[in-house]
């Protein structure tokens, strides 16, 4: 099973909709969550960090199951700013040289007029 | 503005001659990691360095190396190119390695071997 696992998409949807990614992750001792935007050609951007009671960021909203090791991303009325490459982020540690942030593939979001 | 700058955006080299990316970082933070990114494929951790700790992930090709002279600068070298190594170079720093905070990326290298 791979660390961090998303529906690689696209999700094509129209401005306005509401829709939300799914990731999964597989290392149960793993304490740190991020949601990351990339732009085609670009670099990866932090969006927001995923705490356990769940948070929101204006349209964005982010929530983490550690029972089941699933993190959700849900955005509300798109926008055509919001297409894009979303990627689920996990930290992992790793012997004793602390810890590294594993990302999975992405969800491309394409939104349209 | 830039706090993690990469040199140079696009670097073209031939099958099998060294080449050499470049990162420095204003943010004067502990860790720089070394990302390959294929096209629709996940950044890979290639190595990081805690300050001057280096930590290579074990599945790292040998022919990929990092060196990190100060705190604001990394550097990778790969040292015999293949077609196989074109894709994006990111590095990245972190304040501390606990894994809690985010990373911030520098633009990139886009690395083509012809």
């Amino acid at each position: 099973r791979k660390e961090v696992e998303q529906d690689p998409g696209p999700f094509n949807v129209p401005e306005g909709a509401t829709v939300a990614f799914n990731c999964t992750y597989s290392n149960s001792a793993s304490q740190s969550f991020f949601w990351y935007r990339q732009d085609c050609r670009k670099e990866p951007k932090l969006l927001m960090s995923v705490y356990s009671s769940g948070n929101e960021d204006g349209r964005f909203t982010a929530q983490l199951n550690r029972a089941s090791q699933y993190i959700s991303l849900l955005i509300r009325d798109s926008k055509l700013s919001d297409s894009a490459t979303y990627l689920c982020v996990v930290n992992r540690s790793f012997n004793q040289a602390g810890t590294a942030l594993i990302f999975g593939k992405g969800t491309t979001l394409s939104v349209s007029s | 503005d830039a706090m993690v700058i990469q040199n140079p955006r696009y670097q073209v080299t031939q099958f099998g001659k060294p080449v050499t990316l470049s990162c420095s970082q204003t943010l004067n933070h502990n860790v720089m990691y070394w990302y390959q990114q294929k096209s629709s494929q996940a950044p890979k951790l290639l190595f990081h360095y805690y300050d001057k700790d280096f930590n290579n992930e074990a599945d790292t090709p040998d022919n990929f190396q990092s060196r990190r002279p100060n705190t604001s600068f990394c550097f990778l070298d790969i040292r015999s190119p293949g077609l196989g190594d074109a894709a994006m170079y990111l590095c990245a720093t972190s304040r501390d390695r606990t894994g809690n905070q985010p990373q911030h990326f520098g633009d990139g290298t886009r690395l083509s071997i012809l």
